[in-house]
């Protein structure tokens, strides 16, 4: 089956520092979601990357699909507390429906 | 929109007792997932419908589970009998019918079994 890996586990940081979460495949994805759950919530989706090579940004949030389709990585810049959660890349491959989610990045931020 | 729905929140039974936990899809969504959470094993695909039709079960643990979409608006995920180590936190998802589409997911019933 597809396997995900999605690192770093946990990271914590100051607020106002920078964050990064990478999420690589063992097979070339289709396309490339990105989840966010708060603690104790639910995941809400963020965005979806399809092609090769796209950089999509949300704010202080740069997202980027790499150019062999097989890994991404979230960025967040300058974090605020509001930012605190698990962070999951979701990959779709041959299918169009079965998301396989990575484990998850925990982020906690020191205000 | 009111968003997906699920219920119980929080059910807390003892070993060997049935659970049957209910989800209801955004209005206009065909395609129903359900996902079992645990730090372990983080968020796995258990079951997914498509126009009510269970599509892939693959991720169904065993079969002390079933899930049985009967119409449009409403699934249910039944565990019996159940176990310890099936507690963990049940999302249901929904979704319109398109490639790559966003899913959104329920609040989640947080299942402990005693």
């Amino acid at each position: 089956g597809q396997q995900v890996m999605q690192i770093p586990q946990y990271q914590h940081v100051q607020e106002g520092e920078d964050f990064t979460t990478y999420c690589n495949s063992s097979t070339t994805l289709s396309n490339i979601q990105w989840y966010k759950q708060r603690p104790g919530g639910h995941p809400v989706f963020l965005i979806q990357l399809v092609k090769s090579g796209e950089v999509k940004k949300q704010k202080r949030l740069t997202f980027q699909f790499g150019e062999a389709k097989k890994n991404s990585s979230l960025h967040i810049t300058a974090t605020q507390t509001t930012d605190v959660g698990t962070y999951f890349c979701a990959l779709s491959g041959g299918s169009n429906y079965k998301l396989t989610f990575g484990k998850g990045t925990l982020l906690t931020v020191n205000p | 929109d009111a968003g997906v729905i699920q219920s119980p929140r929080h059910e807390v039974t003892e070993m060997g007792q049935e659970v049957t936990l209910r989800c209801k899809p955004i209005s206009g969504h065909n395609s129903l997932f359900w996902y079992r959470q645990t730090m372990m094993r983080g968020l796995e695909l258990l079951i997914y419908f498509n126009n009510n039709v269970p599509i892939d079960d693959s991720g169904m643990p065993e079969d002390r589970f079933s899930a049985k979409m009967p119409n449009a608006s409403f699934s249910t995920l039944k565990i019996q009998p159940s176990e310890p180590r099936d507690s963990a936190v049940y999302f249901c998802a929904s979704r319109r019918t398109v490639v790559g589409n966003e899913q959104f997911f329920g609040p989640g019933t947080r299942l402990t079994v005693l």
